[in-house]
């Protein structure tokens, strides 16, 4: 079985441009979580999708975004970059809502973004 | 607001050795945590999760500790691998998000 595959694996971006990344999950998960991660804040939450509709969200501004597909693949949006945007971007899907127990995320391999 | 943090975030051992990381959690409402193993170019690997009305679980080569009093993790390998290099992350959550901690990394020595 294929493993979560995000795209593109490195993006460099320039201050107020905007970023599309892409998610496919697991075949057979429904629920997609985006991270961002950092040397400093480490993994932070961003969002979860189930069944295409967000269901959690974390302290995030407005600029980032996300959807889902109904074959469950998922995309996250930033738009208006800032420098401190660059982080890995980490995409997780498992098979149920994040909330259930035994319920266990299988990360990607994350976007490097930078942005200069 | 509630966080997830290490004590260490560097660890060296000896290949063979134990090693033993370490996690503080300041929310007394989590009742789930996990720990991660992320290798460099890669997304973080579950290595094993506990339950807040546990105090001990075991899998293989790794055992997690959870004291509840003091509000500590530990992840304890055994017979410490080369393969075991990486960056061990804990989480923790107490209902949807999880909360992770910004991770040690574990290098083995040969």
């Amino acid at each position: 079985k294929a493993g979560v595959t995000q795209t593109p694996r490195y993006l460099i971006k320039t201050r107020g441009q905007q970023v599309t990344l892409s998610c496919s999950p697991i075949s057979g998960h429904r629920s997609v979580s985006w991270y961002q991660q950092t040397p400093g804040q480490g993994l932070q939450f961003l969002f979860e999708y189930f069944s295409e509709t967000q269901r959690n969200k974390g302290n995030f501004p407005g600029r980032f975004s996300g959807r889902q597909f109904s074959n469950s693949r998922s995309e996250m949006n930033v738009s208006t970059l800032e420098l401190g945007d660059s982080a890995l971007y980490l995409c997780a899907s498992s098979l149920k809502r994040t909330s259930g127990r035994n319920n266990e995320q299988f990360f990607g391999p994350g976007t490097r973004l930078t942005v200069l | 607001g509630e966080s997830v943090g290490l004590h260490l975030p560097t660890l060296s051992v000896q290949e063979g050795d134990n090693s033993i990381i370490n996690c503080a959690y300041s929310n007394s409402a989590s009742d789930y945590f996990i720990w991660y193993k992320q290798e460099s170019g890669k997304g973080p690997q579950f290595i094993i999760d506990i339950r807040s009305n546990m105090d001990k679980r075991q899998g293989q080569r790794v055992t997690v500790l959870l004291n509840k009093t003091v509000k500590h993790l530990s992840l304890q390998i055994a017979a410490t691998q080369p393969g075991d290099s990486a960056v061990y992350f804990c989480a923790e959550s107490h209902g949807q998000n999880f909360v992770f901690g910004p991770g040690t990394r574990l290098s083995v020595l040969p």
